[in-house]
């Protein structure tokens, strides 16, 4: 079975400051990897995703990922943060198997200090 | 990417009444729906995972007389809270995945189920 670990459970960065939240998971076979954003009381936006191919991945809203297989992360990463990036980042890995589960780490959240 | 529709987001019911929540793919046809639940501030939680025409598959510790999961159509999935209680208030959130080589499900924008 698939599971993901989140280790922070919340990061604090200064506005403009760089970003990474870590993001390791465990999967038998080539994991289909998501990262997620929610903000209070909002459903899911997807940031990003990778598949296969270029291990970097580019998503929306200036965030990157990078798949490093032989450490099993995907760790997100912004270079410069903004106040409205404040929210809880929720790293997921989906399998074939099941139906195409998609399970999801426990979260980061985000706060952004001016 | 694909929109699914979850209605109503937010809904208010009595303890020991019966709670209906309705999650639609609007652009594409979702042979299987999944359904979560999160706690505040916790992560989502599969609940069950539903194949239309077929009966859903629940999480281990998921009440399946509880949480009843239809999926009669392609593009409806239902999740109805049975004799809800306090306890059941969440967050619900759905997803749907297209048939063939889809690699990726489609949330739904969540409800927020209170009982009181």
């Amino acid at each position: 079975a698939q599971s993901v670990t989140q280790p922070d459970i919340h990061i604090t960065v200064s506005e403009g400051a760089s970003l990474e939240l870590r993001c390791n998971y465990s999967y038998g076979a080539t994991p289909y990897l998501f990262w997620y954003v929610q903000s209070p009381g909002q459903g899911l936006q997807l940031l990003l995703k990778y598949f296969s191919g270029d291990t970097l991945v580019q998503g929306i809203k200036g965030f990157e990922a990078e798949f490093k297989r032989s450490q099993s992360s995907f760790n997100l990463r912004k270079p410069s943060v903004h106040w409205s990036d404040a929210a809880e980042y929720f790293c997921a890995v989906g399998a074939l198997t099941g139906g195409f589960k998609t399970i999801f780490g426990a979260g980061t959240r985000l706060f952004v200090k001016a | 990417g694909a929109v699914v529709s979850q209605h109503p987001s937010r809904v208010i019911c009595k303890s020991g009444t019966s709670v209906k929540i309705e999650c639609r793919s609007l652009d594409f046809q979702a042979t299987t729906m999944f359904w979560y639940r999160q706690f505040p501030k916790q992560s989502l939680m599969l609940m069950a995972t539903s194949n239309e025409g077929s009966k859903a598959t629940y999480e281990q510790g998921v009440e399946k007389d509880k949480f009843l999961i239809n999926h009669a159509s392609l593009t409806l999935s239902t999740l109805t809270v049975t004799s809800a209680h306090p306890e059941d208030s969440s967050f619900y959130i759905c997803s749907g995945k297209a048939s063939g080589g889809a690699t990726e499900a489609f949330f739904g924008q969540g409800t927020r189920l209170t009982v009181v």
